[in-house]
């Protein structure tokens, strides 16, 4: 079974200033995709950036980019410029590539609170 | 023109109760799932659907029973309700290697 592991309970970041979120994951799988989701106090969850493994290049959504190292299996989020609006819960995903009985699943980290200070 | 729309966003029952979240997607996708975020905040699939077709049922207590008219609803009902059952529940859709997408979270509290 796959297992998401976020070793930073809480992180704090300046307005304007960047700051990285660490993810690590166990799998035997060569095909997966990976996820960061944000869920503010509204409780809504909202995706990110999404990876798929078999890309060698990093995913980046405007201020939002990762770092992934698939051999070291490792996935960091980072984010630049921090805005008031990234304060959020930020969690880690794994999802297995394609069908089987895991199909769809994601597989959560334990979550890291992102504080921004003005 | 929200995608993922779940009913109610608060609920409020005592324990013993029966109780059901609706939830509907406008995406066009095969795949629905149910997730329960407990009190750390800690997600977790209880079930999918893809195409209507019942694919992972994560050990969750038969008082649980989801079902799906179609692929575009997933509903979730709870029977006999614990307090132990408070929780957020997600309901959540994908279509093949896209993120999956929540809706807005039912907090169940049972008293």
């Amino acid at each position: 079974a796959q297992t998401v592991t976020q070793s930073q309970p809480e992180m704090s970041v300046q307005e304007a200033e960047t700051v990285t979120l660490s993810c690590t994951y166990d799998t035997s799988e060569s095909d997966y995709y990976l996820f960061w989701y944000k869920q503010p106090p509204s409780r809504q969850m909202i995706l990110v950036i999404r990876q798929e493994a078999y890309k060698q290049q990093n995913a980046t959504e405007n201020r939002f980019s990762v770092n992934f190292q698939k051999a070291a299996k490792s996935f960091s989020l980072k984010i630049s410029d921090s805005q008031l609006g990234d304060a959020a819960m930020y969690f880690c995903a794994y999802r297995s590539y394609a069908g089987g009985t895991s199909y769809g699943k994601l597989t959560f980290g334990q979550g890291t609170i992102l504080t921004v200070h003005p | 023109d929200t995608a993922v729309s779940q009913t109610p966003k608060y609920l409020v029952t005592q324990m013993g109760n029966d109780k059901s979240i609706k939830c509907e997607q406008n995406l066009g996708h095969d795949t629905m799932y149910w997730y329960k975020q407990d009190s750390k905040k800690f997600l977790k699939i209880m079930f999918s659907y893809n195409n209507k077709e019942l694919i992972i049922n994560e050990t969750v207590p038969n008082r649980f029973s989801p079902k799906s008219p179609d692929k575009a609803h997933l509903n979730l009902h709870i029977n006999s309700l614990e307090l132990g059952d408070s929780a957020v529940y997600f309901c959540a859709s994908s279509q093949g290697g896209s993120g999956v997408l929540f809706g807005q979270g039912t907090r169940l509290t049972v008293v």
